[in-house]
């Protein structure tokens, strides 16, 4: 257990709807990144917050967004989800360098 | 930004042999480079991290070296075995403090043969 929650692990829904992963960082991690991790792909770094505060913005899509909430758990949502949404979206935490990652939710867009 | 380029894409090597993965990375004010380790259908797990005041670091079968120079590093895995098999990022990073933003390679899926 890497101290970093993701829920819901697996996720199925269909095209045009609208979802939300959640993630709860390392106890006193502050930053928070999210990760898009296709097929056979690398990590896409989409967005972090940094105690509550958004502080650097990847490739995230305008029908994504995310927020981070006073207890530094964050969740990002994704809407009008389309077939090419379907990936694993990680996140991590950090306080003092290096990245803990959690184990990922799977999307699966039908 | 920060670009980190990482190669091979794959790489397969017989059981014992070693693994050398490589990464370059484009501005010289990134001081830190982790490496992490992703198992199939698991997060990226940390295995080793360079700052750019040592020239190599070593853990049991894998070291990590790092040339500013040439801002390159590389990950060197010794002895292989089959549970080595998994993909590996390479990042950098500008600081250790709070918050950094980590700049990944695009993975190396390493198959270690029996």
């Amino acid at each position: 257990d890497s101290g970093v929650t993701q829920t819901p692990k697996h996720l199925i829904t269909a095209t045009g709807q609208r979802v939300t992963l959640r993630c709860s960082p390392r106890s006193g991690d502050l930053s928070v990144y999210w990760y898009q991790q296709s097929l056979d792909q690398g990590l896409q770094f989409l967005i972090q917050y940094y105690n509550g505060e958004e502080r650097a913005k990847g490739n995230i899509l305008e029908r994504f967004s995310a927020q981070q909430f006073p207890d530094l758990h964050s969740e990002l949502n994704l809407s009008s989800l389309e077939l090419g949404d379907s990936a694993l979206y990680f996140c991590a935490s950090s306080l003092r360098g290096s990245y803990t990652f959690g184990s990922g939710t799977r999307l699966t867009v039908v | 930004g920060e670009n980190v380029e990482q190669h091979p894409s794959t790489l397969s090597v017989q059981e014992g042999d070693s693994a050398v993965i490589k990464c370059t990375y484009s501005d010289s004010a990134s001081n830190y480079f982790p490496w992490y380790k992703q198992e199939l259908g698991k997060g990226p797990q940390l295995i080793i991290d360079i700052r750019s005041n040592v020239g190599e670091k070593k853990d049991q079968r894998i070291a990590v070296t790092l040339n500013k120079t040439a801002k390159h590093f590389s990950l060197h895995i010794t002895e292989t075995q089959p549970e080595d098999s998994a993909v590996y990022f390479c990042a950098a990073s500008i600081g250790f403090g709070t918050g950094n933003q980590f700049y990944f390679g695009t993975g190396t899926s390493l198959t270690v043969i029996p």
